[in-house]
């Protein structure tokens, strides 16, 4: 199975802040990679997929990018409503892989 | 608007099969070009992903869960179903329903779009 490395685990940050998130994959996922925002007690929403691709409905203030193997997912302006865990996934190859999510935190 | 609901007991005793239904709602999970996933989360912990059902009833599971689930679908009653045997307290968890991305367009993949609220399953005797 494809390994999803994602970083930091923890992430401590203020409202305005640029916040980078990121998944390295252990072999290469083309560009089927997605990025999940999850708040407690909700199931997670899809961001961005593929890897450089916005959602419906997702503010503009998210972007994702890629650099062979490794992903990134920026949040330009960290709002209030942007505290919340974070995960890559891989759709390239079955099974699917998620990252260890990354939790943004008030700081 | 697509939606999904999961539903099942609650509790499960050890050794026993989870058994969990997921009824969608505003799309056909026998038409279509549509992925419909289970995914689950241990209380504090990561996603995992289950497996997966085509519309055309082509299935794919994860192999970390060795055989023990079956992913089906009951067109008639526009339902998706998980199954998982001889469970243990290590298979206690939110279970998630959802289905794939698509652009609109007539791409589809697997990456979970829509998503169900999530039942909570804890295995115990």
């Amino acid at each position: 199975a494809i390994r999803m490395t994602q970083s930091p685990s923890f992430l401590s940050a203020s409202v305005g802040d640029r916040v980078t998130i990121t998944c390295r994959a252990s072999q290469g996922v083309g560009s089927d990679l997605g990025w999940y925002q999850q708040k407690p007690g909700k199931a997670p929403k899809l961001l961005v997929y593929p890897a450089f691709v916005l959602q419906s409905g997702v503010p503009s203030r998210f972007s994702g990018s890629a650099s062979g193997t490794d992903f990134t997912l920026t949040i330009a302006s960290l709002q209030p409503e942007d505290f919340a865990t974070y995960y890559c996934l891989q759709d390239y190859t079955y099974p699917l892989t998620f990252g260890g999510g990354t939790k943004v935190e008030n700081k | 608007q697509v939606q999904l609901q999961e539903s099942g007991p609650g509790l499960v005793k050890p050794s026993q099969t989870l058994s969990l239904t997921c009824t969608v709602s505003g799309a056909s999970v026998s038409s279509g070009r549509y992925y419909w996933s289970w995914i689950r989360q241990p209380a504090g912990k990561g996603l995992e992903w289950i497996g997966r059902i085509y519309t055309s009833g082509s299935t794919e599971y994860n192999p970390s869960l060795k055989g023990r689930v079956t992913i089906s679908m009951e067109s008639s009653q526009n339902q998706l179903s998980l199954k998982l045997t001889s469970v243990t307290a290590a298979d206690t968890a939110v279970y998630y329903c959802a289905r794939g991305w698509d652009d609109n367009r007539g791409s589809s993949g697997s990456a979970p779009l829509y998503w169900g609220q999530g039942t909570l399953v804890t295995v115990s005797s």
